[in-house]
């Protein structure tokens, strides 16, 4: 069974430029989840969808943070502009549902430098 | 709400040591408790998880074992090898939300 996937892996930007992520889960799963982890610290959720409709975007900077998941499958995470700050790995997982016992699986992860 | 503490935040051991990683929570309204494991620049490996239900989980040279009730938890990596020097994250499902400790940076030298 194929994992999370996620491109590209690894990304070089300067602040104020537009940076798009891209995440495939695996095949099955409705619940997709966006983690935020800047270097040293655990991963914090970002959004989460169930299907194509927002669960949680609590902790999504909206001013500059937007994610979509059109057809429930695949999800795109954008930054629009970037900030010094947003410097970190961003991590994609599913699971098969959002109840309480569904386990997540994570992707590779995506690793954004922000110059 | 949940915060989640991880102790040591880095531990350097001898090949073939017993070691212990510690976490623990603030609110013990959890429904589980994971393990993982993160190689430098990779994803996330899920090693156990326990469910609220449970008192340890076991896989090969690792335990893992949950008091919710106290609100820790611990992993005990038997006959430790190179192989296991990673970081290891501990992740409580509070609310349905996964959150997330510090990490454990674990170096095992040959």
């Amino acid at each position: 069974e194929a994992g999370v996937a996620q491109s590209p892996r690894y990304k070089i930007i300067e602040k104020r430029q537009s940076v798009a992520f891209w995440c495939n889960p695996i095949s099955g799963h409705a619940t997709l989840y966006w983690y935020q982890q800047i270097l040293g610290q655990g991963p914090k959720l970002l959004i989460q969808f169930q299907n194509n409709g927002v669960v949680d975007d609590s902790q999504l900077p909206k001013d500059r943070f937007s994610a979509e998941r059109l057809k429930g499958v695949d999800s795109t995470l954008k930054i629009q502009p970037a900030k010094l700050e947003d410097s970190a790995v961003y991590l994609c997982a599913s699971s098969q549902g959002q109840g309480s016992y569904n386990e997540q699986f994570f992707g590779p992860g995506t690793r954004l430098t922000v110059l | 709400k949940q915060e989640v503490t991880q102790i040591p935040a880095a531990l350097s051991v001898p090949e073939g040591e017993n070691l212990v990683l510690n976490c623990s929570f603030t609110d013990s309204a959890i429904y589980n408790l994971q393990w993982f494991r993160q190689d430098p620049g990779k994803g996330l490996t899920s090693l156990l998880l326990i469910q609220s239900s449970q008192r340890e989980q076991t896989s090969g040279r690792l335990n893992a074992s949950l008091d919710k009730s106290s609100g820790r938890s611990t992993l005990y990596i038997a006959a430790s090898q190179p192989g296991d020097s990673a970081t290891y994250l501990c992740a409580v499902k509070s609310f349905q939300k996964l959150v997330f400790g510090t990490g454990t940076r674990l170096l095992v030298s040959p």
